[in-house]
């Protein structure tokens, strides 16, 4: 079946450092993309969805780039704040499907 | 105004109890979802309901029932909770309820069962 594979944490870095987690979508075909974001105490929220590959989706600092030879859609920022702290999910969907995949969660910790 | 709204916030109850969590959508959107999020984060779908009509259901105990008396609410009802129902239970909507749709969750109701 098809499965999100995101990278594990907790990952902590220092505040202004670069962040980089990884997602890979296994499935047959192009599904969606997206990450979401829950900070602590509260619903998950969309950050970036790409729809199609070479896609790239970008908010509040960060950004990924669909790319299709390896369904993946790795989540970049170049200085994290530690505002930025928070579990972040990647997700995968496609319209054949019956329901939206959603990875392990990525939990960040960002410090002063 | 929230866009997804879930009542209560935080539910702490006895084990064989019953009881029910709430969620109501502004959005106008076509499909609820409820979720179960467990200590480790990870958020596994319960239920969606497209126009109240149930779409998925995956393996949940007979003891969970959803209801949308229409398109904005969707409830979660549970008989005889047990230790293992405390988790963080997530409603969400999209506009139409494909995979490839945004959604939009509630705040989360945190259950505790003792």
């Amino acid at each position: 079946g098809n499965s999100v594979t995101q990278m594990e944490g907790p990952v902590t870095l220092s505040e202004e450092a670069f962040l980089t987690i990884n997602c890979t979508y296994t499935a047959t075909g192009y599904p969606s993309l997206f990450w979401y974001v829950q900070y602590p105490g509260e619903g998950l929220q969309l950050l970036l969805k790409a729809t199609k590959a070479d896609d790239k989706g970008s908010n509040k600092g960060f950004e990924a780039t669909y790319r299709k030879e390896t369904t993946s859609f790795h989540l970049e920022k170049g200085s994290v704040q530690v505002s930025d702290s928070a579990v972040y999910f990647c997700a995968g969907g496609m319209n054949r499907d019956d329901k939206i995949i959603f990875g392990k969660g990525t939990r960040l910790h960002i410090l002063p | 105004d929230t866009a997804v709204s879930q009542t209560p916030k935080y539910l702490v109850t006895q084990m064989g109890n019953d009881k029910s969590i709430k969620c109501e959508q502004n959005l106008g959107h076509d499909t609820m979802y409820w979720y179960k999020q467990d200590s480790k984060k990870f958020l596994k779908i319960m239920f969606s309901y497209n126009n109240k009509e149930l779409i998925i259901n995956e393996t949940v105990p007979n003891r969970f029932s959803p209801k949308s008396p229409d398109k904005a609410h969707l409830n979660l009802h549970i008989n005889s909770l047990e230790l293992g129902d405390s988790a963080v239970y997530f409603c969400a909507s999209s506009q139409v309820g494909y995979p490839t749709d945004t959604q939009y969750f509630g705040p989360g109701t945190r259950l505790t069962v003792l």
